[in-house]
């Protein structure tokens, strides 16, 4: 799987629109770009992944560019709530299970 | 709905004793996961099962620990003869399909147990 390259930590104001980017400049044709938070005492939460076009859900949007090396995580109206470990993942259709979750971005945000 | 439940949520065990961590995946999930979060570091996959087989355990140490998915009850993880070194957060997953075609089947996570070892 390809390996992905997130900011140790970002700060975001309560309300405002949340950015988190992701290099994976080595995402081969198959891979999937996932993306999972997890809050401090719980399980990994599943957030949005998609393959090549923009998707948006009930939580965010993922904007991945046309060459596919980088991606963004967009968390349009952020709460206190949304502070969060945020990781980026880049996997296989067909081994989606296998997630390698790496050091993540801790997204802090303030009141 | 209920999501994915791990019991217990903490639990201690003493050198050489062993641990037996539960996990009931969400309604209509046939396929289960294992991680394990070791302190500071991020979660690493351990072992995938279905109902009664095991798909993929390329993950789980040789030694002491194994897995299971009956046809009834929840999966179980189980460590035997637990050292320090097994002190972790131990956490379960879910989906409704799993293997090739499983890319829009993200896992559903629990809340994990925290095996602590005295």
């Amino acid at each position: 799987d390809a390996k992905t390259t997130q900011p140790t930590s970002m700060d975001c104001a309560e309300g405002r629109a949340a950015n988190l980017p992701c290099n994976h400049s080595t995402i081969s044709g198959n891979e999937y770009v996932y993306w999972y938070r997890q809050i401090h005492s719980q399980g990994p939460q599943y957030i949005i992944h998609g393959l090549k076009n923009n998707e948006t859900n009930e939580m965010a949007s993922l904007i991945i560019t046309e060459d596919r090396k980088s991606s963004t995580l967009i968390l349009p109206h952020a709460t206190l709530r949304d502070t969060a470990v945020y990781y980026c993942i880049v996997t296989s259709g067909g081994s989606n299970y296998k997630l390698t979750f790496g050091k993540g971005t801790l997204l802090t945000v303030n009141p | 709905n209920a999501g994915v439940m791990q019991n217990p949520r903490h639990l201690v065990r003493r050198r050489g004793q062993e641990a037996r961590l539960r996990c009931s995946p969400m309604k209509g999930h046939s396929h289960v996961y294992w991680y394990r979060q070791l302190p500071e570091e991020g979660l690493k996959f351990m072992v995938y099962l279905q109902k009664e087989n095991i798909i993929d355990e390329s993950g789980m140490p040789k030694e002491r620990f194994s897995a299971e998915f009956p046809k009834e009850g929840p999966s179980i993880l189980r460590i035997q003869q637990v050292v320090r070194g097994d002190s972790a957060a131990y956490f379960c997953a879910s989906s409704p399909r799993g293997g090739p075609s499983s890319y829009n089947s993200p896992l559903h996570f629990g809340n994990g147990t925290r095996l602590t070892v005295t």
